[in-house]
Order: structure tokens, then C-alpha cells, then sequence
């Protein structure tokens, strides 16, 4: 079966402090990959996504994720973090195999906090 | 444009209470629907899906149920509640059709905790 497994469950860094969050999934044919962002007190909303094309992809917010077909990765990634990137994060995968359903199957989340 | 809709935005329940959780959707036709529980620590767990009026998926086998009686209404029940049903409860939608590749829009969610 499919799974997501983020391995970082709490990050803490100081402002200005480059970001990365590990992403990896076990689905070994062709997928779709999604970061979602949940800010406190607002609905989980989407961040960035990868269909196909470039494996760099650029999100809102100064965020980037880069499609590793061989490590099974989408790490996400920015170079300097504001207090207000404070938020859970999520990765998402959909095998193209699940068609018309748009099943997603998410991570465990991350949670960053930004010290000021 | 399309919103989505979820209510109560919480809810506390006794033990082998009954549960009714309601999601909408405005702005959109024959959405696909979703229906996830978010637990501390453990990401989102999808509990069912809904590609058209009274076709239910079931993700994982558990208390719950969930019924699509109009197009762009999807309700989460339950007959008796049990203490792990407690929870974050997530609705929502993606566009029909396009299959993989569409993203999916999240409702504010309902905080249930069973007492």
C-alpha cells in the first residue's frame, strides 16, 4: 500500500534560518505530489504541487519542493523562514492509478515553529 | 468562486451518542468529496470519498459512516460514538474528472471530542 512519511515531526529555527522538510513516499509508479500548509487557526490550504515537467517547483510564499524520482522525494524547501511560516505542514501523494477518485494519502505532518 | 462548508466547528458528545457532521459545497457541480480525521502526530487519515450522489467509498473499516444525499452535501455519522472517535474531521472537494490531478480544497474542519 501507499504511505507518505515525513521524518521531521518538529522543527524549530530562528528567523531568517534556511528551511527543509523531508518528504518521502513508497508508491513506485507514476504520481502526483502535493505540500499542504495549515497556519494556526486557518483551513489547510495548498502550498505547492508537482504534476510532472520540471522537477523544481515553486510554491506561494517563497517555498520550493524538488521532485527526487529516484530517492521517492519531495523535499520542501526555503531559503529563509519568517516567524509567519509558522505552521503544520503536510505532504501529499496521488498515484495516477486512482484515476477519477483524487485519493490523497498524506504524511504525518510537520510542525515548524519560527522563533522570532 | 467555490467555498466549502462545515459544521458545527465543534462538538462534544457523550459515549453512544449519535453524530451528524455536514459539509457543502458552493460554486462547483459534481465534486468529488472527501471525508478525513486529523489526529495528533499522525497526519490525515481519509475515511471516505464520494465521486457522485449516494456512491460512498470507505477507507478504513470503523464506527462511522457517511452519505451523500445531494450533490454537493456530504454528511459524516455515526450511531454510537466511542472515545476514539474523537478527533478533527476535515471535508473536501476536488473537481470531477480530472482525476489525479486536481488539487483538493479543505473545509475549517469540526473539533469533536467524545466524553
Amino acid at each position: 500500500a501507499q504511505s507518505v512519511s515525513q521524518h521531521n515531526h518538529h522543527v524549530i529555527l530562528s528567523e531568517a534560518a534556511s528551511l527543509e522538510l523531508g518528504c518521502n513516499y513508497s508508491y513506485g509508479g507514476t504520481v502526483n505530489l502535493f505540500w499542504y500548509v495549515q497556519y494556526p487557526g486557518q483551513h489547510l490550504q495548498l502550498l505547492l504541487k508537482y504534476f510532472s515537467g520540471d522537477p523544481l517547483v515553486k510554491g506561494i510564499k517563497g517555498f520550493e519542493a524538488e521532485f527526487i524520482k529516484s530517492k521517492f522525494s519531495f523535499n520542501l524547501r526555503k531559503p529563509s523562514v519568517q516567524w509567519s511560516d509558522t505552521a503544520e505542514y503536510f505532504c501529499a501523494v496521488n498515484a495516477a492509478f486512482l484515476r477519477n477518485t483524487g485519493k490523497l494519502i498524506f504524511g504525518q505532518g510537520t510542525t515548524l515553529q519560527v522563533k522570532p | 468562486s467555490q467555498t466549502i462548508h462545515q459544521w458545527p466547528a465543534t462538538l462534544v458528545q457523550p459515549v453512544g451518542s449519535p453524530l451528524s457532521l455536514e459539509c457543502t459545497v458552493e460554486g462547483t457541480s459534481n465534486p468529488n468529496l472527501y471525508w478525513y480525521r486529523q489526529a495528533a502526530g499522525r497526519g490525515l487519515q481519509l475515511l471516505f470519498y464520494s465521486v457522485g450522489i449516494g456512491q460512498i467509498s470507505s477507507e478504513v473499516p470503523q464506527n462511522l459512516s457517511a452519505s451523500r444525499p445531494q450533490d454537493r452535501q456530504f454528511i459524516l455519522s455515526s450511531k454510537k460514538l466511542l472515545l476514539s472517535d474523537s478527533g478533527f474531521y476535515l471535508c473536501a472537494w476536488s473537481a470531477w474528472g480530472g482525476g489525479a490531478q486536481e488539487t483538493q480544497y479543505f473545509g475549517p474542519g469540526t473539533r469533536l471530542l467524545v466524553l
